[in-house]
């Protein structure tokens, strides 16, 4: 399989500040990922998809000025919250898709906290 | 619009028990099918996949899956539940158009008694 890291793990802001959230994929290079967002007892929302070298593409609904997102190479993908609020905290996933396998490897989360 | 639906919020079975989850979808053309499991404050890890070929697919952990084309159906099976095996489960699809987007549904807890 294909491992995915996030970091930080948790991380716990005050409001109005920006938090970044690092997705990296270690034994492969991944040319598109995903960030989701999970609320409690609910399921993934995609948020956006990431490609290599472009813009991101947001889902509807999604604040692309508060929400950045980056890929700058093949292995890391990075979310930035921008002037966190509480209704920001969450549990944020990427993923990182694969070609030859057909689907996406998912890291660990990154649990927000804004005070 | 393409959806994927669990019906059951939440499924219990006494621990040795088979188990099934249940999953159905609604997205044309021949998408690939998944379920993932996940634990508290953890991401999702793959069970099983369905890409093409034999409907039944076994998968990590004892954990099987059935596709049904005629019942757009992708339900997660097990012969004998553990204690262990206690975790929230997602059924996912990706609609196979290019790119990965995936479409998640709403996810089952599942529940086994000891």
């Amino acid at each position: 399989g294909a491992v995915v890291s996030q970091h930080p793990s948790w991380v716990i802001c005050k409001s109005g500040t920006s938090v970044k959230i690092e997705c990296r994929s270690l034994d492969f290079q991944a040319t598109t990922m995903f960030w989701y967002r999970q609320f409690p007892k609910q399921s993934l929302m995609l948020m956006a998809t990431s490609n290599e070298g472009s813009k991101a593409t947001y889902e509807q609904g999604v604040e692309k000025d508060k929400f950045l997102i980056n890929h700058a190479s093949l292995t890391l993908s990075t979310l930035t919250v921008t002037s966190a609020h509480p209704e920001d905290s969450s549990f944020y996933i990427c993923s990182a898709a694969r070609t030859e396998y057909n689907e996406q490897f998912f890291g660990p989360g990154t649990r927000l906290t804004v005070l | 619009a393409q959806s994927v639906a669990q019906p059951e919020d939440q499924v219990n079975v006494a621990e040795g028990n088979p188990l099934t989850v249940k999953c159905t979808y609604s997205v044309s053309g021949n998408p690939y099918l998944f379920w993932y499991v996940q634990y508290p404050n953890r991401g999702l890890q793959f069970l099983l996949k369905y890409i093409t070929g034999d409907n039944l697919v076994k998968g990590s952990y004892g954990f099987e899956a059935e596709f049904n084309k005629s019942q757009t159906s992708f339900h997660l099976k097990k012969p004998s539940a553990l204690v262990s095996d206690s975790a929230l489960y997602f059924c996912a699809v990706s609609p196979n158009t290019g790119g990965f987007k995936t479409i998640f549904g709403a996810g089952t807890r599942l529940f086994v008694k000891a």
